[in-house]
């Protein structure tokens, strides 16, 4: 059984530049969460992917989108990028919705916006 | 909104000390509680968790009690070891069904010296 996995491990872009960040959930798993991870920092709720849908969202601009294929692997997609943007972007997935869901992480996108 | 407070870090122990690193939340309801561990280099990883009121999560020697009158879940051990050296996330649990997500507390690194 293959855990999560990200791609690329590190970009380097510049400001204004778009991105697309990949991620394989693991097998069995249709429950997709994206985060962001400042230096320093915890990680910030970006939104969800269940089913193809995303089904929540935290405070992050529309310039932040995302997708979910019917295989479950999801891209996290970041127009007009900011230096602010610099972070680790973690992907999270899950079996399923409910209290007691373990959710299991890749090993992160490190983005530096220039 | 949901907010968990950590200690500052960071924190520096000899091997075999006595380890307690707070964690306090903010929420409505009943959110379940995680401990995240993140070592170099990698994504996280769930340490321990708990679901309820009173309920303990334990995993590696590692200890926390969900303490819903003081809205507290503070992680222990009674013995680190230098691969103990990671830095730790607390982490609430939201799920009303549909929208999911974890709130994290900053993270706390923790050293231990040999």
């Amino acid at each position: 059984e293959t855990g999560v996995t990200q791609s690329p491990t590190h970009l380097i872009k510049t400001r204004g530049q778009q991105v697309t960040l990949r991620c394989s959930s693991q097998s069995g798993h249709n429950t997709v969460s994206w985060y962001q991870q400042a230096l320093g920092q915890g990680p910030q709720f970006i939104f969800q992917y269940y089913r193809e849908e995303e089904n929540g969202r935290g405070n992050f601009p529309p310039r932040f989108s995302g997708l979910q294929f019917p295989n479950y692997s999801s891209e996290l997609n970041v127009n007009a990028l900011e230096l602010d943007d610099s972070a680790l972007y973690l992907c999270a997935s899950s079996p399923g919705q409910g209290k007691n869901t373990e959710a299991f992480f890749g090993q992160g996108t490190r983005l530096t916006v220039v | 909104g949901d907010s968990v407070t950590q200690m500052e870090g960071p924190v520096t122990l000899s091997e075999e000390a006595f380890l307690t690193i707070n964690c306090t939340y903010t929420a409505t309801g009943y959110p379940s509680l995680f401990w995240y561990v993140q070592y170099p280099g990698e994504g996280l990883q769930l340490l321990l968790k708990a679901t309820k009121a009173d309920d303990k999560g334990s995993n590696k020697g590692f200890e926390a009690t969900y303490r819903k009158e003081t809205t507290s879940f503070h992680l222990e051990k009674g013995s680190v070891q230098v691969s103990d050296s990671a830095v730790y996330f607390c982490a609430l649990h939201r799920s009303n069904f549909g929208n999911e997500k974890l709130t994290f507390g900053t993270g706390t690194r923790l050293t231990i010296i040999p």
